[in-house]
C-alpha cells in the first residue's frame, strides 16, 4: 500500500520564479492538505482540497494556489517566489469519512535564491 | 484561534530511560483531537498517538502514552524504554472536532536526543 508521495524531493529556484509541487495521496484517500514548514518551526496550514475544490485556506497570500485532480492527486503552485518561501512543503492526505488522521508525505524542500 | 505551545525546544534521554515531552494548547472548543507526530531526519511526519478530548482515558500506544489534562489544557507525551530510533523532532498538534475546519495546528516542536 503506497503512502503519500511527493515530487520533487528538492528544488532550487530564484526570486520571482514560479514553482509547482506535486502530491499523490495514500491509496483510498480523497482529501489533500498542504503545509509549509520553515526551518525550526512547526508546519503551517496552507489549504485543503476535497472533490477538486479548495475547502479551507490558511493565512497565505494568493501567490499560493492549488489544484486537485479527479484521481485525488494535487499540485501546489507558488508564483513570484520570495526568499521567505524557502521551506519544506508537506502534503498530507486523509479520508473525508473518518477524516481524523492525516498521513504525511516526505515533503519537498524548496530553496529560493 | 487555537494555539499550541511546546515549551521545551530540546530534550535528551538515556537509552532505556523514560522521558516526558510537554504541550499546552489554547482553545474555546469543548470537543477536539490532539496528536503527537514524530519527524525523523528523513522528514516524513509520522503519527505517534492521538487523543479525543471527549475521552477521559489517556491514550496508549506500546511505549508511548499521554497525560491529557483537559481542564489545564495540557497534553504531554511519555516515552518509556527509550530507543535510539526515537530520536526525532516531536510535534504536538490540535485539530478541531467536526465542522469544516480540518486543519492541524502544530506547536514548534521538541527535538529529542537519545544517548546510548
Amino acid at each position: 500500500d503506497a503512502g503519500v508521495t511527493q515530487s520533487p524531493t528538492h528544488l532550487i529556484k530564484t526570486r520571482g520564479q514560479q514553482v509547482t509541487l506535486r502530491c499523490s495521496p495514500k491509496s483510498g484517500h480523497d482529501t489533500v492538505s498542504w503545509y509549509q514548514q520553515a526551518l525550526g518551526q512547526g508546519p503551517q496550514f496552507i489549504f485543503q482540497y476535497y472533490e477538486e475544490e479548495e475547502r479551507q485556506r490558511g493565512n497565505f497570500p494568493d501567490r499560493f494556489s492549488g489544484h486537485q485532480f479527479p484521481n485525488y492527486s494535487s499540485e501546489l503552485n507558488v508564483n513570484a517566489l520570495l526568499l521567505g518561501d524557502s521551506a519544506l512543503y508537506l502534503c498530507a492526505s486523509s479520508l473525508e469519512v473518518g477524516r481524523v488522521v492525516q498521513f504525511f508525505g516526505p515533503g519537498t524542500r524548496l530553496t529560493v535564491l | 484561534a487555537q494555539t499550541v505551545t511546546q515549551s521545551q525546544p530540546e530534550m535528551s534521554v538515556q537509552e532505556a530511560e523514560t522521558v516526558t515531552l510537554s504541550c499546552t494548547y489554547d482553545t474555546s472548543e469543548s470537543d477536539y483531537y490532539l496528536f503527537w507526530y514524530k519527524q525523523p531526519p528523513s522528514r516524513q511526519m509520522i503519527l505517534v498517538i492521538r487523543q479525543e478530548a471527549y475521552k477521559q482515558q489517556n491514550a496508549t500506544e506500546n511505549r508511548f502514552s499521554v497525560n491529557f489534562q483537559k481542564a489545564a489544557k495540557s497534553f504531554s507525551l511519555k516515552i518509556s524504554d527509550s530507543q535510539l530510533g526515537d530520536a526525532a523532532m516531536y510535534f504536538c498538534a490540535y485539530r478541531r472536532y467536526g465542522g469544516s475546519n480540518y486543519k492541524l495546528t502544530f506547536g514548534k516542536g521538541t527535538l529529542l536526543t537519545v544517548n546510548p
